[in-house]
C-alpha cells in the first residue's frame, strides 16, 4: 500500500508569505494527525481529525495555522502570513480506524519549511 | 500535564556493543508510551509500545524496552548494533484515552564502525 505522502519536501518561502502544505493520508485512515518539530526541540502535536471534523486543534500555535480537510481524505496546513519562528519540519501522520494504540502512526516523510 | 525527557541528545556506539536510549516521563494519570525510530531522509517508524501488562517489551529489529512505573522511566535497549541502526530515536507518551502523542526531543544514535 501507498504510504502517508506530504508535499512538498522542501519550501523555502519569506516572512509574511503564505505556505500550505498537503498530506495524503493511507486510503482507509480515518484518523489524521499533524505535527511539528521545530529545530533541535521536541516533535509538537498540533492537530487531530477523525474524517473531515477536527477531534483535538489544541496544539495549533495561533491563528495563523489553518487545517481542513475536506471530505475526509487529504488535509491541507496553510500558514498566513509566515513567521520565521515557523520554520521547521511538518509531519503528517495517519491511522485507521478507531484508537491509534492498537493501530500505529504511520507517518510522512515531513516538509522542510524555512522562513526567511 | 505530561512530558517526556530524553536526557542524551546523541549516543555513539560501536558496532556489536549494546546500547541503552534513556527515556523518563512525567504524568499524573496512567500512560501509553511509545518509541518510535527515524531514519535518514524518512518519516517516523514504530518500533514498539507498552500498554499493558508485561513490562518487558519486545519490538522490531532487536530492540526491547522496560516500562518502570517507580522510576518513570521507559529506556530502549539493543543487546548488539549494526551500522544500520544509526537513526534517530524518539520516545512517546499518551495520556490514557487522549490519542495526543507527547514527544521527546530525540537521541540521535551513532553506530562506529
Amino acid at each position: 500500500e501507498a504510504g502517508v505522502t506530504q508535499f512538498p519536501s522542501h519550501s523555502v518561502i519569506e516572512k509574511g508569505q503564505t505556505v500550505t502544505l498537503r498530506c495524503d493520508p493511507i486510503s482507509g485512515h480515518d484518523n489524521l494527525y499533524w505535527y511539528r518539530r521545530v529545530m533541535g526541540k521536541e516533535i509538537k502535536f498540533l492537530l487531530h481529525f477523525v474524517k473531515e471534523s477536527k477531534q483535538d486543534e489544541s496544539g495549533m500555535p495561533n491563528n495563523r495555522f489553518l487545517a481542513e480537510r475536506t471530505g475526509g481524505t487529504y488535509s491541507t496546513l496553510k500558514v498566513q502570513p509566515a513567521e520565521l519562528e515557523d520554520s521547521g519540519v511538518y509531519f503528517c501522520a495517519s491511522s485507521p480506524p478507531g484508537t491509534a494504540y492498537n493501530s500505529p502512526l504511520h507517518f510522512g516523510n515531513g516538509t522542510r519549511l524555512t522562513v526567511t | 500535564a505530561q512530558s517526556v525527557t530524553q536526557l542524551d541528545s546523541q549516543v555513539p556506539v560501536f558496532e556489536e556493543a549494546p546500547v541503552e536510549l534513556r527515556c523518563n516521563y512525567s504524568s499524573s494519570v496512567s500512560v501509553y508510551l511509545f518509541w518510535y525510530v527515524q531514519y535518514p531522509n524518512q518519516g517516523l517508524q514504530l518500533l514498539l509500545k507498552y500498554l499493558s501488562g508485561s513490562t518487558l517489551v519486545k519490538g522490531i529489529n532487536g530492540f526491547e524496552a522496560e516500562f518502570n512505573k517507580s522510576q518513570t522511566s521507559f529506556h530502549l535497549r539493543k543487546p548488539s548494533v549494526h551500522i544500520s541502526d544509526t537513526a534517530e530515536y524518539f520516545c512517546a507518551v499518551s495520556e490514557g484515552g487522549n490519542e495526543k502523542l507527547t514527544f521527546g526531543t530525540g537521541t540521535r544514535l551513532t553506530i562506529i564502525p
